[in-house]
């Protein structure tokens, strides 16, 4: 297992189109999480699952912003309708429950660019 | 609400030396913290962390120190290397909220460090 996998590296859309990023975590991790990141500022929690029930989703998730993890292994993140403030770097991390202390694995996130 | 701050957006150390990044919050229900270094283009990477029973935790060169009565966790870097300039994020977390164990982190703004040979 070589960690956590985001796909693609970098989205160029334009606005009003939707986009669809993926993200594969460490296997064994239950938890998976995704996150945003803008220039400047540390990430920002959107939602996170625990195996494919999705437990939480921030106040910045809007009604655009939808996620999925339907077997409990990989998830992905569909915004419709993008609009230029979407334009970010998108993180997922994955880890075991109770896992704080050891850490978070991100992955290297999607960077989206809405034009 | 910004629940976790990092007031100093850079440091600049000569190699060598002491690196001192601090981190502030605001909330009292954190039971975890975290340090994470960040390289352009990278995700965050996983340094060290504490927990709030703890008031200091160790890993080589790098030493977090709590201090809870001031709601401030510090990290240092000794010695300090040139591959150590990245940027560092504090991040916080309620891990146990009513015996379920929760995680969701929250990040401060980050500190850019940079090294000097």
């Amino acid at each position: 297992d070589t960690g956590v996998s985001q796909d693609p590296r970098h989205k160029i859309t334009k606005r009003g189109q939707n986009v669809t990023f993926r993200c594969d975590p460490i296997s064994e991790h239950n938890r998976l999480y995704w996150y945003r990141q803008t220039l400047g500022q540390g990430p920002e929690f959107l939602t996170y699952f625990q195996n494919e029930a999705q437990l939480e989703k921030s106040r910045l998730l809007s009604d655009r912003f939808s996620a999925e993890r339907p077997k409990g292994s990989f998830s992905t993140l569909e915004i419709q309708r993008t609009e230029q403030g979407d334009s970010a770097m998108y993180l997922c991390a994955s880890s075991f429950t109770g896992g704080a202390e050891w850490g978070y694995t991100f992955g290297s996130g999607t960077r989206l660019t809405v034009v | 609400d910004q629940q976790v701050k990092q007031n100093s957006p850079s440091l600049s150390v000569q190699e060598g030396r002491i690196s001192i990044l601090n981190c502030d919050y605001t909330n009292s229900m954190f039971d975890y913290f975290l340090w994470y270094k960040k390289y352009p283009a990278e995700g965050p990477t996983f340094l060290i962390s504490i927990s709030s029973i703890k008031d200091k935790n160790e890993d080589g060169r790098f030493t977090v120190f709590l201090n809870k009565s001031a709601k401030h966790l510090s990290l240092h870097i000794v010695p300090s290397q040139p591959g150590d300039s990245a940027v560092y994020f504090c991040a916080a977390t309620i891990a146990n909220a009513g015996g379920t164990s929760y995680g969701k982190l929250t990040f401060g703004q980050g500190t850019i460090l940079t090294v000097h040979p």
